[in-house]
């Protein structure tokens, strides 16, 4: 199994749609994680972190379900620049070296 | 805030040669940068750890002799693909962790390397 899996997609949805995304982990004592999007032939960004309690900012919403070893990402009402590569990203316990997921395509078309 | 540049961003050179990419820590130290390699629709590949004043570490498969990394100064990293091949064609970035609590990390722009 994959210390951090994503389902590829490419999702595609049209505007003003609700999407989410899942991201699973393996190892129990990962510590932080990080929702990035990764515009095409560009550096990955960073998107929100995601709490235990929860992580609301503007349209998107980021949880951590730690019993479940998986983090989720919420966009409500999609917009045409939503359209990207989300990468979720997660710190093994006692780690600085991060694990990315292989990112999850989102196409929002009009 | 912090940024990491990555140079150059795009960059053509014939089989053979060698290609030096260089990624700088503007407005903090770093004395770790990771350098990773992605391929078009796959997830981006830790290829190494590169410390500021010691040896690279890297990851299972990388070839040390052809992927050479230094990192003589605490706001520079470089990566050499040496006798560059075709396959070795590829979206190289570097990233830096921030100082600041969190686990940030600050990713250089992304170098295209095309060999031909």
């Amino acid at each position: 199994r994959k210390e951090v899996e994503q389902d590829p997609g490419p999702f595609n949805v049209p505007e003003g749609a609700t999407v989410a995304f899942n991201c699973t982990y393996s190892n129990s004592a990962s510590q932080s994680f990080f929702w990035y999007r990764q515009d095409c032939r560009k550096e990955p960004k960073l998107l929100m972190s995601v709490y235990s309690s929860g992580n609301e900012d503007g349209r998107f919403t980021a949880q951590l379900n730690r019993a479940s070893q998986y983090i989720s990402l919420l966009i409500r009402d999609s917009k045409l620049s939503d359209s990207a590569t989300y990468l979720c990203v997660v710190f093994p316990g006692g780690s600085y070296i991060p694990t990315f997921g292989r990112g999850t395509s989102l196409i929002v078309h009009p | 805030g912090a940024v990491v540049s990555q140079h150059p961003s795009r960059v053509i050179c014939k089989s053979g040669t060698s290609v030096k990419i260089e990624c700088r820590s503007l407005d903090f130290q770093a004395t770790t940068m990771f350098w990773y390699r992605q391929f078009p629709k796959k997830s981006l590949m830790l290829m190494a750890t590169s410390n500021e004043g010691s040896k690279a570490t890297y990851e299972q498969g990388v070839e040390k002799d052809k992927f050479l990394i230094n990192h003589a100064s605490l706001t520079l990293s470089t990566l050499t693909v040496t006798s560059a091949h075709p396959e070795d064609s590829s979206f190289y970035i570097c990233s830096a962790p921030g100082t600041g609590t969190g686990n940030t990390i600050y990713f250089g722009e992304g170098s295209w390397l095309t060999v031909v």
